[in-house]
């Protein structure tokens, strides 16, 4: 699977909007991104995933650049609940690799 | 609760002893994997069953290591003789295909301490 960027840490106000960014500039045509999260002594916890068009969920809000190259997991309005380590991942479901392969993600934290 | 479940949550072991660990995955799930996360680190593949089959284990998934998955139901991984470097949390996930790819619900993991 191509590989993606995301920078270690970002910080964030209570009830303000969180752009969180993700950069994928050898993403192929067939990979979907994907965008898990990480709460504190959790398993990851899946958030959205789209292929080409912006995405909409009770979670958040997934862009997606035009060229594909890059990404931006939105959350509306921060709660202290979203803090934690967001991940963002490519995964091609027509390739022989099943697995979503994490990074080291981005690390959230909303400060009150 | 109809999440995946993981048991036990915690294990403390001596090194060279043998450790197993369960995954109940969602009923409906027929894939499940399994992956090892250390401190500070994503989470690694070990490996992954659709139903009852194995298909595909990770290098890391060393000699040592194995996962059965008898009847396409719960599965368990078990590590024999332990050692320090195994300590690490080990996380199972069950998966549905939505919107085109595929979505992992996963477990709470197994704690795993190896003195």
């Amino acid at each position: 699977d191509a590989k993606t960027t995301q920078p270690n840490s970002m910080e964030s106000n209570e009830e303000e909007p969180v752009h969180l960014p993700c950069n994928h500039s050898t993403i192929s045509g067939t990979d979907y991104i994907h965008w898990y999260r990480q709460l504190p002594s959790q398993g990851p916890e899946y958030v959205i995933h789209g292929l080409t068009s912006n995405v909409n969920n009770r979670m958040a809000s997934l862009a997606i650049a035009e060229d594909r190259k890059s990404s931006t997991l939105i959350l509306h309005r921060a709660t202290l609940r979203d803090a934690a380590v967001y991940y963002c991942i490519l995964r091609d479901p027509s390739g022989s690799a099943r697995q979503l392969t994490f990074g080291s993600g981005t690390q959230l934290t909303v400060l009150p | 609760d109809t999440g995946v479940s993981q048991d036990p949550r915690h294990k403390i072991t001596k090194r060279g002893q043998n450790v197993t660990f369960r995954c109940d995955p969602i009923s409906e799930h027929n894939r499940l994997y399994w992956y090892r996360q250390t401190l500070g680190q994503g989470p690694e593949f070990l490996t992954y069953f659709q139903n009852e089959a194995q298909l595909e284990k990770s290098r890391l998934l060393s000699d040592r290591f194995s996962a059965e998955r008898p009847k396409g139901s719960f599965s368990t991984l078990e590590i024999q003789r332990t050692e320090q470097g195994d300590s690490a949390m080990y996380l199972c996930a069950s998966s549905i295909k939505e919107g085109g790819s595929e979505k992992l619900f996963f477990g709470s993991g197994t704690q795993l301490s190896v003195l």
